[in-house]
């Protein structure tokens, strides 16, 4: 049963960078089955998906963090990671991190997120 | 504003059927798989719904998913006070390379 556990700081200042880590136990992050996400929810709202990775280090994120965002995977630790820069309150939510199954149909690769971190909660202070 | 859309509450009696719509388009929803998921507050989403209509193993044959064209749909039947949940809907974006959620429909057991 793999498990997902999310780290870093929960207080960040405007125009500085969101670090966060995602340390994954019970299973091995370098299976080219499955992607690692990121996906956050800012308070009493909906989620969002901010990119993932895969096990090679291909990084795919949503345009509208596009600019801001990195993804990085540390294989020999088993665990990847969340660089988020000039963050404004608008990045206040809780942040999950989650293991992405791959689907292949008419060859194309796609992929949902089965597993999920406990979510972190990052708030935006000045 | 999410490319997919639900409704943003749904509420039903116990026992009840209550049916949640997720509406999309050719690049998600028409395109894709639709994934529907349960979250309780302070918790993290779980997957209730894979490839449009199949349950994970320990998710109750109460729920059940479909999908036509670009819209999908969430059916509970038996509604039971536990169901009290928010539930998102999610597809692969053809435009986004990635998964879009719906907006989130939050169910009340009256």
């Amino acid at each position: 049963q793999v498990q997902l556990q999310e780290s870093g700081p929960g207080l960040v200042k405007p125009s500085e960078t969101l670090s966060l880590t995602c340390t994954v136990s019970g299973g091995s992050i370098s299976s080219s089955v499955y992607y690692w996400g990121w996906i956050r929810q800012p308070p009493g709202k909906g989620l969002e998906w901010i990119g993932s990775i895969s096990d090679s280090g291909n990084t795919y994120y949503n345009p509208s963090v596009k600019s801001r965002v990195s993804i990085s995977v540390d294989t020999s630790r088993n665990y990847f990671s969340l660089n988020l820069n000039s963050v404004t309150a608008a990045d206040a939510a809780v942040y999950f991190c989650a293991r992405g199954r791959t689907v292949r149909a008419s060859g194309v690769t796609t992929y949902f997120f089965d597993s999920w971190g406990q979510g972190t909660p990052v708030t935006v202070y000045s | 504003q999410s490319v997919v859309t639900q409704p943003p509450s749904a509420s039903g009696t116990p026992g009840q059927r209550v049916a949640i719509s997720c509406s999309g388009s050719s690049s998600n929803i028409g395109n894709n798989y639709v994934y529907w998921y349960q979250q309780f507050p302070g918790m993290a989403p779980k997957v209730l719904i894979y490839w449009n209509n199949q349950r994970p193993s320990g998710v109750p044959d109460r729920f059940s998913g479909s999908k036509s064209g670009t819209s999908a749909s969430l059916a509970i039947s038996g509604l039971r006070s536990e169901d009290e949940a928010d539930y998102y809907c999610v597809a692969w974006d053809d435009t986004l390379s990635g998964p879009v959620f719906g907006g989130g429909t939050k169910l009340t057991v009256l």
